[in-house]
């Protein structure tokens, strides 16, 4: 069963560029985490989504930031008209909850994003 | 509303010594409890969990953690510590579940565990 897969590992975007990151959750994991770390700090949680639904964006920067996760392909992380403080690297995670109590969330390789 | 504390932004240990990595968490419901740790340029693997089942926890590598509710810590600790240990370890609390999956994590700062030889 592969991981979570996120591409691409590194990213590299002039100040003003759009910035697409993705993840491909683990097999049969129908949620969706995205979280941010910059240097020398923990990571911040961003959104959690469900298939074709935002449950929670409370972490997102209000502007310029989206997120979705489309029925079918992977979620997809949106950062328009970047600034070098959006340089950090970007986690996401999937998780399953077909099973009794509380399941793990599963970790990608993260994709780092540099702005130049 | 949860956050994490973690005291210690770098420890240095010796080859064979005790490691103990101190987390303080604070949370408004009771709790679950992570150990992750990240390795250089990659992503978190998951050290062990706290969900309210047996309060010392054993995970992976020999670590394992003791849930304090008294004291609102979670810190890990190994026997012995060996240079593969040397990376960066976080803590992190979760509330529990909504819309129907679970929370999103919160998590400390992050601890980098040094290991001389």
């Amino acid at each position: 069963n592969a991981g979570v897969m996120q591409n691409p590992r590194h990213l590299v975007r002039r100040r003003g560029q759009e910035a697409r990151l993705r993840c491909s959750p683990m097999k049969g994991h129908s949620h969706v985490y995205w979280y941010r770390q910059l240097p020398e700090e923990g990571l911040k949680f961003m959104v959690y989504l469900q298939k074709e639904n935002i449950i929670d964006e409370s972490g997102m920067p209000k502007e310029r930031f989206s997120a979705e996760f489309p029925k079918e392909g992977p979620s997809i992380l949106r950062i328009q008209q970047v600034v070098r403080g959006d340089s950090a690297a970007y986690f996401c995670a999937s998780l399953s909850i077909r099973t009794s109590g509380y399941n793990e969330q599963f970790f990608g390789p993260g994709t780092r994003l540099t702005v130049l | 509303a949860q956050s994490v504390t973690q005291l210690g932004s770098h420890v240095s240990v010796s080859e064979g010594a005790l490691v103990l990595l101190r987390c303080n968490y604070s949370s408004s419901v009771p709790p679950y409890l992570f150990w992750y740790v990240q390795y250089p340029n990659q992503g978190l693997q998951l050290l062990l969990k706290y969900t309210s089942a047996a309060t010392l926890v054993k995970g992976i590598n020999g670590f394992e953690a003791e849930f304090k509710k008294s004291e609102t810590s979670f810190h890990l600790t190994k026997p012995s510590a060996h240079m593969s240990d040397a990376a960066e370890y976080f803590c992190a609390v979760s509330g529990g579940y909504s819309g129907g999956g679970a929370d999103g994590l919160t998590f400390g700062k992050g601890t980098h565990l040094i290991i001389q030889p």
